[in-house]
């Protein structure tokens, strides 16, 4: 079956740095995705990885390794705004056809002063 | 530009009636997916459509969930005769063709059944 498994919480002090983990089960893969998502609003896109590896894009950098079905979303310089949920999402067609995601329960991350 | 435009913004209803959710995706954008998010859950895939391909309804709960795309634009999700666990909040999402590409989504409609 689909699983992807997040923690429901975190907690991080302004200015430290977090990584939120991700794991996923999933009959193929291509793709993940992290999503910020603020309460009320929708989710807004954060980073892309198909390939094992960093990508870094400004405070936030994405890790992925497909071989062991992991990826963590590390958050740098932690700001009060950060404070929100991050979904993994992975999209779980092979091949060119683009199929949909499948959401995790996301993370909800407090920053406190 | 625009973004992802979704109405009514908040929808209650009496349990039993129907009813219609719209979304008008980004402009250009071929792919264009249903969620819905219950209280402190994550998103529940409803249908997806990508261009003029038949849909992905492999989501929807039950049949009286339908949802249609009609010019390759605007969709509607419908409901009917509802009930107070179709509460959520309904997200409509678009992105562009290829695997790569992120999703945008809309603002949601929060859907109260009473």
């Amino acid at each position: 079956g689909q699983n992807i498994d997040q923690p429901t919480e975190m907690t991080a002090t302004e200015g430290a740095i977090v990584q939120i983990n991700c794991t996923y089960q999933t009959s193929g893969f291509n793709g993940l995705f992290w999503y910020q998502q603020h309460a009320g609003e929708a989710p807004t896109f954060l980073s892309y990885n198909v390939l094992d590896g960093l990508e870094e894009k400004g405070r936030f950098s994405s890790f992925l390794s497909r071989s062991k079905g992991y990826s963590y979303l590390l958050l740098k310089e932690l700001q009060m705004k950060d404070s929100a949920s991050y979904l993994c999402a992975v999209r779980d067609q092979n091949g060119g056809s683009q199929g949909n995601l499948i959401f995790g329960k996301g993370t909800k991350l407090s920053v406190k002063p | 530009g625009a973004g992802v435009s979704q109405s009514p913004s908040n929808k209650v209803t009496e349990k039993g009636k129907d009813v219609e959710l719209r979304c008008d995706p980004i402009s250009g954008h071929t792919a264009l997916y249903w969620y819905r998010q219950s209280l402190g859950q994550g998103l529940e895939f409803l249908i997806y459509f990508q261009g003029n391909s038949a849909p992905d309804k492999s989501g929807l709960p039950s049949d009286r969930f339908s949802a249609e795309r009609t010019g390759g634009s605007v969709s509607t999700l419908t409901i009917q005769r509802t009930q107070q666990e179709d509460s959520a909040v309904y997200l409509c999402a678009s992105s562009p063709s290829g695997s790569n590409q992120p999703q945008h989504f809309g603002d949601g409609t929060r859907l109260s059944i009473l």
